[in-house]
């Protein structure tokens, strides 16, 4: 069946821009989590929702990021006035009970 | 806070056994896990164990936990040139099953033919 998909697969913006990630979960999968991977920090947890539940933002790193998710399934990654440490690849998982399923993760550099 | 540590390089020969070690410091981890990731590809999950278990054998996999000295290992049998990839051990956060996951910084396997 379809896996986690992500887009867009990459993504180049000016300092300053706002961007908007989005996750296309597995259908189905009541959970859904937002990590970033870069090569000074490895992978860090950003956000994770859980059915109707309140999400868990205690990892996004400052308040210019936030992320909502519709209807239970697609979700969406804002960063607001992008900075150049924000450079990395944005991961996306769902799971429907432990197993977390990761998406090809969307590229961002900010120039 | 939670930490997880595993060595940064491993060098094996085609053919031979690769054994990748990990160490975590949250006792309360429900599972703990492995992910495979291949250059410019997000990350694949090879296996996981549960706490109260010691051991899990999966194929060419075999996974071994430690729970006192909070240690976890993956032996891959076999090692092929296809196994080359950084593989990264994870725990779960907060003594839950769900919940989001603390992952080591990775180990680059590469198998030489």
């Amino acid at each position: 069946g379809a896996g986690v998909s992500q887009s867009p697969s990459n993504k180049v913006t000016e300092k300053g821009k706002d961007v908007e990630l989005r996750c296309d979960p597995i259908s189905g999968h009541t959970a859904l989590y937002w990590y970033r991977q870069s090569l000074g920090q490895g992978l860090e947890f950003l956000i994770y929702f859980q059915g109707n539940s309140a999400p868990d933002k205690s990892g996004l790193p400052s308040d210019r990021f936030s992320a909502e998710r519709t209807g239970g399934s697609v979700s969406t990654l804002t960063i607001q006035r992008t900075q150049q440490e924000d450079s990395a690849v944005y991961l996306c998982a769902s799971s429907a009970t432990h197993e977390q399923y990761f998406g090809p993760g969307t590229r961002l550099t900010v120039t | 806070g939670e930490d997880v540590e595993q060595s940064l390089f491993l060098s094996v020969r085609e053919g031979d056994s690769s054994v990748i070690n990990c160490t975590y410091t949250d006792s309360s981890s429900t599972y703990l896990y492995w992910y495979k990731q291949e250059p410019g590809a997000g990350l694949q999950l090879l296996t996981y164990i549960f706490s109260n278990m010691d051991m899990k054998q999966d194929q060419r996999l075999t996974v071994l936990l430690n729970k006192k000295d909070k240690h976890l290992s993956l032996r891959i049998a076999d090692t092929q040139t296809g196994d080359s990839a950084i593989y990264f051990c994870a725990e779960t956060v907060y003594g839950g099953s769900q919940g989001n996951l603390i992952f080591g910084k990775g180990t680059k396997l590469s198998v030489k033919p």
